[in-house]
């Protein structure tokens, strides 16, 4: 079944210590991205990657890295969370860089920093 | 900046009504316009994708037309039933790698 799995889909943790959310495609797709979803805010992109090793930022980066070492694979990492990460996280991949197909999404993860 | 609105933001009708959502979008310049739909607690479905060079994709009981110019999309649903309440989102590419999102509509619909 073609998907996008995210892990965890649920983490409370503290300030300052680093966490990772994977994120992996079946699809061989070549773009993959990041969003954050907050009440009043909608949808923003943090992160985007049109292919391996190949990254660049989107409209809200501060406070995240990314990492794109295989095609399949793109993890958010988090160095030193703070409560302004507390958010709903979405992995997102597409068939190419070009984006004129549909978007996949995972389930989300639900970051809570306190 | 591209900046994308829906309209109304929430939406409660009875079974059986049909119904449109709105999508207004300010940077007519973009390359499709998809709509989403989201459950509580689940990621995003991708529903309908319309490139720019259409005017409307119908995908059963859902159409969405698009215009470009006008900086609107709406997105029809006939017949609703109480399974399609969830929150529908729009978003817009317009290059740059990045989608734009409205923040929803969300829809009940009740028996």
């Amino acid at each position: 079944e073609a998907q996008v799995t995210q892990n965890p889909r649920y983490l409370i943790t503290v300030t300052g210590k680093k966490l990772t959310v994977t994120c992996s495609q079946n699809m061989n797709h070549e773009y993959m991205s990041w969003y954050r979803q907050d009440p009043g805010l909608g949808l923003r992109q943090i992160y985007y990657s049109m292919n391996v090793e190949v990254t660049d930022k989107g409209d809200v980066p501060e406070g995240y890295k990314v990492s794109r070492k295989e095609k399949r694979n793109f993890p958010l990492i988090l160095e030193s969370p703070s409560p302004n990460q507390t958010s709903l996280y979405f992995c997102a991949s597409s068939i190419d860089r070009v984006n004129n197909q549909p978007q996949h999404f995972g389930d989300g993860t639900r970051l809570s920093i306190l | 900046k591209q900046e994308v609105t829906q309209i109304p933001a929430a939406l409660s009708v009875p079974e059986g009504e049909n119904l449109v959502l709105n999508c207004s979008f300010t940077d007519s310049a973009i390359y499709n316009l998809q709509w989403f739909r989201q459950d509580p607690g689940k990621g995003l479905t991708s529903l309908l994708l319309i490139q720019s060079s259409q005017r409307e994709q119908t995908s059963g009981r859902l159409n969405a037309s698009l215009d470009k110019s006008s900086g609107r999309s709406t997105l029809y649903i006939a017949a609703s039933q109480p399974g399609d309440s969830a929150t529908y989102l729009c978003a817009v590419y317009s290059g740059y790698s990045t989608l734009t999102f409205g923040k929803g509509t969300m829809l009940l619909v009740s028996p």
